[in-house]
């Protein structure tokens, strides 16, 4: 089955630093793929999407991500981090390949340190 | 404001019971999804439906049932089959198609005691 791996299942920067989540898919044909964040006990909010436009991709709070065919990656990054960014991340995919259907990562947690 | 409203927010499910985990969504959105979240696996798909009165089972769906008679609304029974039930759980929306985002509900922490 198709899937997407999400590298880490903990990450730990220091406030002001830069922010960098992987995220890897296997399909043959590039997917639809998302970054969703979700705060302790709380639904999931999409902070950026890639549908085949650009692939810079600009998303809320400051968050980017970068489209690489050739890697099959769609890695999330920030220049600097903030106390407010620590959270879980989840990167999702979607497509014929998937069945249409939002296909998650394990997930990463980020932590900021002061 | 158009959304996705779930209820309750946390349940306490009795060993043996059944327990209906209620969804609904005013964003006219065709597709709707329930998920299950534990720590380190992301979200696993129990169930979805891209129409009304039709639905079809995701990857961990034993142990649970879903209905679809209305387009806002998308319930999910925990059933007494579900040996280990504890978990939060997440409903979403989307248009169908994959081309575009999933919207999600705040959640149910569901805890068997």
């Amino acid at each position: 089955a198709q899937s997407v791996t999400q590298l880490g299942s903990h990450v730990s920067v220091s406030e002001g630093a830069l922010v960098l989540l992987r995220c890897n898919y296997s399909s043959s044909v590039p997917p639809y793929l998302f970054w969703y964040v979700q705060y302790p006990n709380q639904g999931l909010q999409l902070l950026l999407k890639y549908t085949s436009a650009a692939t810079l991709v600009k998303g809320i709070n400051g968050f980017e991500a970068e489209f690489k065919k050739s890697e099959t990656s769609f890695h999330l990054t920030k220049p600097s981090a903030h106390m407010s960014d620590a959270a879980e991340y989840f990167c999702a995919v979607s497509g014929v390949e998937y069945g249409n259907k939002l296909v998650f990562g394990a997930g990463t947690i980020l932590r900021v340190k002061s | 404001d158009g959304g996705i409203t779930q209820s309750p927010k946390y349940l306490f499910r009795k060993e043996g019971q059944n327990v209906t985990l209620s969804c609904e969504q005013n964003l006219n959105h065709d597709a709707m999804y329930w998920y299950r979240q534990d720590p380190g696996q992301g979200l696993r798909l129990i169930y979805y439906s891209q129409i009304v009165n039709d639905f079809q089972k995701g990857d961990i769906a034993e142990g649970y049932s879903v209905s679809r008679e209305k387009k806002e609304s998308f319930p999910l029974t925990v059933t007494s089959a579900q040996k280990n039930p504890t978990a939060f759980y997440l409903c979403a929306s989307s248009v169908i198609g994959g081309r575009t985002e999933a919207f999600f509900g705040q959640g149910t922490r569901l805890t068997v005691v």
